[in-house]
């Protein structure tokens, strides 16, 4: 059964902690995105990363942190740097080879600040 | 700022009714893509137009691309109540390494049974 998993589903975070959340995916894709989105609006990279050990700084990364081991992974570490956490964060992954543009989602991880 | 913006931001409709979704860009793209997003869900991938393209369907999507209005539509045609979702355009620009997609606002679809 192939796809995209995030977990947690439901994530709350007391001010000043780090948190993980996580990214996985079997479809032997090569790149992975994460995403933000707050309530009524649209999408915002945060990250993304076409190889494993190698990740590029989307539109909005500061206070964020990511890493790439390995290719199946894709884990985004929210930071006491950053100011407004809470929101929506959405994982992708695409493959880059086969001429498919497009991105497969995962379900989400909904992370509130208390 | 967005590369899209959406209008309407919401609309409501009768099942049976045709809805219609418009996205407006601002720099030239290699392609726009089309989701869907169910209340609280991950996106789903409707459709692909590319710049060269003006026209493609799925099933009940017809989505139609003008490059030099640099806008797009999205119609479904004869919508159900389990059309009700958001709906997001998103392009990649041209000369985009990473194929990043840039997406608009959405607009939330409401399909009254």
């Amino acid at each position: 059964d192939g796809g995209i998993t995030q977990s947690p589903k439901y994530l709350f975070r007391k001010e000043g902690q780090n948190v993980t959340l996580s990214c996985e995916q079997n479809l032997n894709h090569d790149a992975m995105y994460w995403y933000r989105q707050d309530p009524g609006q649209g999408l915002r990279l945060i990250y993304y990363s076409q190889i494993v050990n190698d990740f590029q700084k989307g539109d909005i990364a500061e206070g964020y942190s990511v890493s790439r081991e390995k290719k199946e992974s894709f884990p985004l570490t929210v930071t006491s740097a950053q100011k407004n956490p809470t929101a929506f964060y959405l994982c992708a992954s695409r493959p880059l080879t086969g001429g498919k543009n497009e991105q497969f989602f995962g379900p989400g991880t909904r992370l509130t600040v208390l | 700022s967005q590369q899209g913006e959406e209008d309407p931001q919401a609309l409501s409709i009768q099942e049976g009714e045709n809805a219609t979704m418009n996205c407006s860009y601002k720099t030239s793209i290699n392609n726009l893509q089309w989701y869907r997003q169910n209340s609280g869900r991950g996106l789903v991938h409707l459709i692909l137009i590319r710049s060269n393209e003006r026209e493609k369907h799925s099933g009940r999507l017809r989505v139609t691309l003008d490059t030099s209005k640099k806008s797009s539509s999205l119609l479904i045609t004869a919508s159900r109540a389990a059309d009700t979702a958001s709906y997001f355009c998103a392009t990649v620009l041209l000369n985009n390494a990473g194929n990043m997609l840039t997406f608009g606002g959405g607009t939330r679809l409401m399909v009254k049974p």
